[in-house]
């Protein structure tokens, strides 16, 4: 979708180094999500924002943070990547329903 | 807890035949549901919802059912296309919540 651009879109990280995966809407939504997608487990929640500053945790949060300083940017960072955090992570908005970004396949190794 | 249950992780269909894909919740909470569909490598998109004082919707091709005394929803497909071959996530909300929830999707291969 045109309103949501994630950053990279691909990358390969050293397990230990930090990485931040960015979310940027031209949509002007409130709500915006992180969720990370993996074989078996479906979409799972990470973090969600509902508002600039205004942030909470979702069922996956542990070994990750989120920042919004703007409406339209959403930041997800991984303090200490791991191979665990190996996925496909997708930035979603919600207005009708959610629309998502076309994701970052992040691999660690 | 898993609170939205896709049982079937995968699904394959002859062309023109139906599709069904099937959803499962427990929280009785839930008052809308969304079903989405996802091509690789590209992020899922908004197929067709339900709401919960409905217990059919149709949008062309595709019907969704909901039963909610079973908790129980389906996605039917009619006639299916290889174009449709995806994974199909179904997704369901709280009125008062902040988020959806999300099952772990059905891949569905439709064979012409």
């Amino acid at each position: 979708d045109a309103g949501i651009t994630q950053s990279p879109r691909h990358k390969v990280t050293e397990t230990g180094t930090p990485v931040t995966l960015r979310c940027h809407q031209t949509e002007n939504h409130r709500y915006m999500y992180w969720y990370r997608q993996d074989p078996g487990h479906g979409l799972r929640l990470i973090h969600y924002s509902y508002g600039v500053k205004d942030t909470d945790k979702g069922e996956v949060s542990d070994g990750y943070s989120v920042s919004r300083s703007k409406t339209e940017d959403f930041l997800l960072t991984l303090e200490s990547a791991t191979s665990s955090q190996t996925s496909v992570y997708f930035c979603a908005t919600r207005g009708f329903g959610y629309t998502f970004g076309s994701g970052t396949r992040l691999t660690v190794v | 807890d898993q609170q939205v249950k896709q049982n079937s992780p995968s699904l394959s269909v002859q062309e023109g035949r139906i599709s069904i894909l099937n959803c499962d919740y427990t929280n009785s909470m839930f008052d809308y549901f969304l079903w989405y569909k996802k091509y690789p490598a590209e992020g899922p998109t908004f197929l067709i919802s339900i709401s919960s004082i409905k217990d059919k919707n149709e949008d062309g091709r595709f019907t969704v059912f909901l039963n909610k005394s079973a908790k129980h929803l389906s996605l039917h497909i009619v006639p299916s296309q290889p174009g449709d071959s995806a994974v199909y996530f179904c997704a369901a909300h709280v009125n008062t919540g902040n988020q959806f929830y999300f099952g772990t999707g059905t891949s569905l291969t439709v064979i012409p």
